[in-house]
């Protein structure tokens, strides 16, 4: 079945340290995105990559990285940096930039302890 | 990137009566508006999708109308039950990857 995994479902995090959220997807799309879901929000956007080894900071990028070595996969890393990383943070990803389906993985709860 | 404005924030009706979501955009080249369904503790899911040489599209108790002149489109729920009770976003094309804020419609039995 094709489709946008996350994992893991729920992860904790002391403070601190750095924890890499994994998504992939086999759906061959080129762009996939990360947003953070805080309870009751919205989506916002924390970073997108159109294609292969580039990617663009979105509206909350600070604190937060990734990588797109790979079509299928986007990590994200939730940093120390970040001061207040608790939240669901839902993957992306479309066949196109614009003009089609955006297919959401089943999202990542992230905890600080 | 693309500027999506959603109202209301929060919806409430009564089993049986309709619901209607108004989002407005701000660039006059897009020519894709999903609108998106999320249930709690889940991502969100497609439920209708309209592009811009089409000014009304239908799929059973839901329907999507755009108004390009106006840079306005809305989403419309008929008969509505319990289960669509979600969060529903919408956006306009998807080159920047943003949504309206969301709206949550709450339909009490």
């Amino acid at each position: 079945d094709g489709g946008i995994t996350q994992s893991p479902k729920y992860l904790f995090r002391k403070e601190g340290q750095n924890v890499t959220l994994s998504c992939e997807q086999n759906l061959n799309h080129d762009a996939m995105y990360w947003y953070r879901q805080d309870p009751g929000q919205g989506l916002r956007l924390i970073y997108y990559s159109q294609i292969v080894n580039d990617f663009q900071k979105g509206d909350i990028a600070e604190g937060y990285s990734v990588s797109r070595e790979k079509k299928e996969s986007f990590p994200l890393t939730v940093t120390s940096a970040q001061k207040n990383p608790t939240a669901f943070y839902l993957c992306a990803s479309t066949d196109a930039p614009r003009g089609t389906e955006a297919f959401f993985g089943q999202g990542t709860r992230l905890t600080v302890v | 990137g693309e500027n999506v404005e959603q109202h209301p924030s929060t919806l409430s009706v009564q089993e049986g009566d309709s619901a209607v979501i108004k989002c407005t955009y701000s660039d006059s080249a897009s020519n894709y508006f999903p609108w998106y369904k999320q249930e709690l503790g889940k991502g969100p899911q497609l439920i209708i999708d309209i592009r811009s040489n089409v000014g009304e599209k239908k799929d059973q108790r839901i329907a999507v109308t755009l108004n390009k002149t106006a840079k306005h489109f809305s989403l419309h729920i008929t008969e509505t039950q319990p289960e669509d009770s979600a969060v529903y976003f919408c956006a306009a094309s998807w080159i920047s990857g943003r949504f309206g804020a969301g709206t949550r419609l709450t339909v009490k039995p």
